[in-house]
């Protein structure tokens, strides 16, 4: 069965320094891939999703994501971190083939970001 | 506009109690989705429609679960007879279509926190 895995439940960056968050899938059809951010007491919000021929993905708030096929990795990343991006990241997909919408999340990453 | 809404914010009830929770997509949106998210884990999917119809109701773990959406729009999802591992916290989602290109934009609410004492 499908599955996604974020390595590393929660991650600690200096404000500034670039942000790496780790997502890889299990399938061998690639599917489609997303990542979300979820600030406290709020609902998730897309941030990014991976589609379609391009495997380099631009976001909002200054995020992309690379789609690696060979290392079934969807990570995202963010060149200087700000406080404000201090939340839980979750990334999930979708599989292509499934004829259905039933999103798969991963466990979630709780960035902190420190001053 | 008004974003997804969910009613009760809070909700805390006794083991064996019947409860309801109510889901306000954005208007226009045909597609709706329910997830369960428990503590340190992510959005675990339950149920979505498109229209007034379950398209995949897979996800509900067992029969006490149910949800409906009888004219297409506001969904309540019931759980009979709850128990306290029912206790999480239930998010809705709605998308614009599930076909196109809006399909995969997902909006979700803020959640609706289900205690079960």
């Amino acid at each position: 069965a499908q599955s996604v895995t974020q390595l590393g439940s929660h991650v600690s960056v200096s404000e500034g320094a670039l942000v790496l968050l780790r997502c890889n899938y299990s399938s061998s059809v690639p599917p489609y891939l997303f990542w979300y951010v979820q600030y406290p007491n709020q609902g998730l919000q897309l941030l990014l999703k991976y589609t379609s021929a391009a495997t380099l993905v631009k976001g909002i708030n200054g995020f992309e994501a690379e789609f690696k096929k060979s290392e079934t990795s969807f990570h995202l990343t963010k060149p200087s971190a700000h406080m404000s991006d201090a939340a839980e990241y979750f990334c999930a997909v979708l599989p292509r083939t499934s004829g259905t919408y039933k999103y798969i999340f991963g466990t979630g990453t709780r960035l902190k970001v420190l001053a | 506009g008004a974003g997804v809404s969910q009613t009760p914010s809070n909700k805390v009830t006794e083991k064996g109690k019947y409860v309801e929770l109510r889901c306000d997509p954005i208007s226009g949106h045909t597609a709706l989705y329910w997830y369960r998210q428990s503590l340190g884990q992510g959005p675990e999917f339950l149920i979505y429609f498109q229209g007034t119809g379950a398209a995949d109701d897979s996800g509900l773990p067992n029969d006490r679960f149910f949800a409906v959406r009888p004219e297409g729009s506001v969904s309540t999802l019931k759980i009979q007879r709850t128990e306290r591992g029912d206790s999480a916290v239930y998010l809705c989602a709605s998308s614009l279509t599930i076909g196109g290109t809006g399909k995969f934009e997902q909006y979700f609410g803020p959640g609706t926190r289900l205690t079960v004492t």
